[in-house]
């Protein structure tokens, strides 16, 4: 099993919609989940960062923990061509030697459709 | 907008030459990455560092080496390029959060170098 898993996508959605993102992790340990945002050809860069405590809301953007099932989302209200890109879930490592490094899921593919 | 300098963007080099690809920040980060990352494919740790005269080897196993003398600058070196070497490399940087610290692992991209070898 992967340490961070995504759906490789292409996740479709016309525009206006909602647009949901999913990952699941593996190291129970993790206390901290982001989500990033690369466009093709460029470098990640973050949108939101929640820690194990709670969800969190930013504008459009609404980050959703569920540690009981290891599942992180993201949701994109009011979808804009604009966000077609790829979503990379990353997940902080919780034990070892290397802890605090991100762990990244190799990223979904969404395309939000005019 | 993060500060953190990557050079050259683009570099096209022929088989066995050495090259130097610089990654510099001004934010103070104790932390730094290098990310390997072929078109449409994961991100690949190669490599981070701690702090000054601090290395470590990431997740994907690199012929390349990298240095930490100064906190502000992380080059990453590859003694003889080949062709398998070309990809797109991202550089990163963070504070030094540990497991607990949330926001303080937060990292922070450069533009990246894209290295073709022939």
């Amino acid at each position: 099993q992967k340490e961070v898993e995504q759906n490789s996508g292409p996740l479709s959605v016309p525009e206006g919609a909602i647009a949901s993102l999913n990952c699941t992790y593996s190291d129970r340990g993790s206390q901290s989940f982001f989500w990033y945002r690369q466009y093709s050809g460029k470098s990640p860069e973050l949108i939101m960062f929640i820690y194990s405590n709670g969800d969190k809301e930013d504008g459009r953007f609404t980050a959703q923990l569920n540690k009981a099932s290891q599942y992180v989302s993201l949701l994109i209200r009011d979808s804009q061509p604009s966000d077609s890109a790829t979503y990379l879930c990353a997940v902080n490592r919780g034990y070892g030697g290397s802890q605090g490094n991100l762990i990244f899921g190799k990223g979904t593919k969404l395309s939000v459709k005019p | 907008e993060a500060d953190i300098y990557q050079t050259p963007r683009y570099l096209v080099i022929g088989t066995g030459k050495k090259i130097t690809l610089e990654c510099s920040q001004t934010m103070g980060h104790d932390k730094m990455y290098w990310y390997q990352q072929d078109p449409g494919m994961e991100l690949h740790l190669i490599h981070y560092s701690y702090g000054v005269n601090s290395t470590e080897k990431g997740d994907l196993s690199s012929e390349s080496t990298v240095s930490r003398i100064r906190t502000e600058h992380f080059p990453l070196t590859l003694e003889s390029a080949r062709p398998s070497h070309t990809s797109q490399y991202l550089c990163a940087s963070s504070e030094n959060g540990g497991f607990m610290s949330g926001a303080k692992n937060i990292q922070y991209f450069g533009a990246g170098t894209r290295l073709s070898v022939l």
